[in-house]
């Protein structure tokens, strides 16, 4: 079946300017997590989303991070401001529900390039 | 929060040996111990899990054990092939963290044929 799916796949921007990521998750699942990446690092947690709420987000960096999933299935990372340190594969995953009992399945990222 | 630290950064194996790959995790709280393959493009791919309330599970030619007590858990690949090259991530959820996974920083393994 299909997996979870991010657009773009690639993603170049200029300082200071805002940009929107989109992630689909599999069809079903209830539980949605935005995760970055840095070259050479593990995935590191933004936000996790129950449904349609935030049950999570204590990840986001800053204030010019914020992410939607207004009906508990299409969610969308937006970055405003854009800084250079932006700069990393921002990863979409989903889980049939949150919690322990639940695995993570991630997507193929969004390589977001500030310049 | 959860530090977990992962060893060795890189590995490489001749074909048909076995590699392994460790992980130590802070939170005493932590009760689950995910393993991801990564390769070059593509999102991390679940490979294997384990709960606190087990200490070993085995799929084919893959791996994990884990001691509670020491706070720490490993990936045995057994027969290993060249596809099983890519980046390996350990990650732990934490007993009050939600749907939060703590990943480690990876293993390059590279296996030559």
């Amino acid at each position: 079946g299909a997996g979870v799916s991010q657009t773009p796949s690639n993603k170049v921007t200029e300082k200071g300017k805002y940009v929107e990521l989109r992630c689909d998750p599999i069809s079903g699942h209830t539980a949605l997590y935005w995760y970055r990446q840095s070259l050479g690092q593990g995935p590191e947690f933004l936000i996790y989303f129950q449904g349609t709420g935030a049950a999570d987000d204590s990840g986001l960096p800053n204030d010019r991070f914020f992410a939607v999933r207004p009906e508990g299935s299409v969610s969308t990372l937006k970055i405003q401001r854009t800084e250079r340190g932006d700069s990393a594969v921002y990863l979409c995953a989903s889980s049939l529900m949150g919690g322990l009992g639940s695995p993570l399945h991630f997507g193929n990222g969004t390589r977001l390039t500030v310049t | 929060g959860e530090n977990v630290e992962q060893h060795p950064s890189t590995l490489s194996v001749q074909e048909g040996d076995s590699a392994v790959i460790k992980c130590t995790y802070s939170d005493s709280a932590s009760n689950y111990f995910p393993w991801y393959k990564q390769e070059l493009g593509k999102g991390p791919q679940l490979i294997i899990d384990i709960r606190s309330n087990v200490g070993e599970k085995k799929d084919q030619r893959i791996a994990v054990t884990l001691n509670k007590t020491a706070k720490h858990f490993s990936l045995h690949i057994t027969e290993t092939q060249p596809e099983d090259s890519a980046v390996y991530f350990c990650a732990a959820k934490g007993g009050s963290t939600l749907g939060r996974l703590y990943f480690g920083r990876g293993t390059q393994l590279t296996v030559w044929p």
